[in-house]
């Protein structure tokens, strides 16, 4: 199983703060890098999908850089609110046999 | 919307007990894919299938099984419980032949062997 690595395991933000957080992945074998929400009693749900070295992607208050060379990775909060309450999982795919390998997810809490 | 549904959202067995998980999807999807989630460790890949009647083991495939008789079901079946087995189980989806698809995951099962 691949080492992929998510950091900070939790953290607690202000309400209206910006926060970022990492996931490092292995730079060989790579084809693409899943974001996920997971929100308590629910479904991950799919943020983005980022595959060429220098992506960044956008949703709402929330983006994404991937750096394919060194292996990492950084998702962006921009003005928390408590809705952006969840945990946030990264996976790496990889180009040998298109199998995802999951971080442990970085759980974040906004506190209003 | 893709609708992946898991048959229970929490389930109670007994050690030595023959158990299984069902989810069903309803986008056509080819791929289909069984994932554990402990804490502190990432989702890991039980088994998975890219067509009907056709398993691949995934990185933890020991004590488990699979069935996929039809494209929309795909079964995960615990041979023989053991108490290791606890855990959340998600069922995800996505299509064939697009990696840059993402999964589409179920509301999981937490399953206790007791």
């Amino acid at each position: 199983i691949l080492n992929v690595e998510q950091s900070p395991q939790s953290l607690h933000v202000q309400e209206g703060d910006s926060t970022n957080f990492t996931c490092s992945f292995p730079s060989s074998n790579f084809y693409a890098l899943h974001w996920y929400r997971w929100e308590t009693a629910k479904s991950p749900e799919a943020l983005f999908v980022m595959t060429l070295n220098g992506d960044e992607k956008k949703k709402g208050r929330i983006s994404a850089t991937l750096n394919t060379k060194e292996g990492y990775s950084y998702l962006y909060i921009k003005g928390s609110q408590p809705e952006d309450s969840a945990t946030y999982l990264c996976a790496f795919l990889r180009s040998n046999d298109y199998k995802l390998s999951f971080g442990a997810g970085t759980t974040v809490t906004v506190r209003a | 919307d893709v609708k992946v549904t898991q048959s229970s959202r929490y389930l109670v067995k007994r050690t030595g007990e023959k158990v299984f998980l069902e989810c069903v999807q309803d986008m056509d999807h080819e791929n289909m894919f069984w994932y554990r989630q402990d804490p502190g460790l990432g989702l890991r890949l039980i088994y998975f299938s890219y067509d009907v009647k056709m398993k691949e083991k995934g990185d933890i495939p020991e004590g488990y099984s699979v069935s996929r008789e039809k494209k929309e079901r795909f079964s995960l079946i615990l041979e023989s419980a053991s108490t290791n087995q606890t855990s959340m189980y998600l069922c995800a989806t996505n299509v064939r032949g697009d990696s840059n698809q993402p999964q589409h995951f179920g509301d999981g099962t937490r399953l206790s062997i007791l």
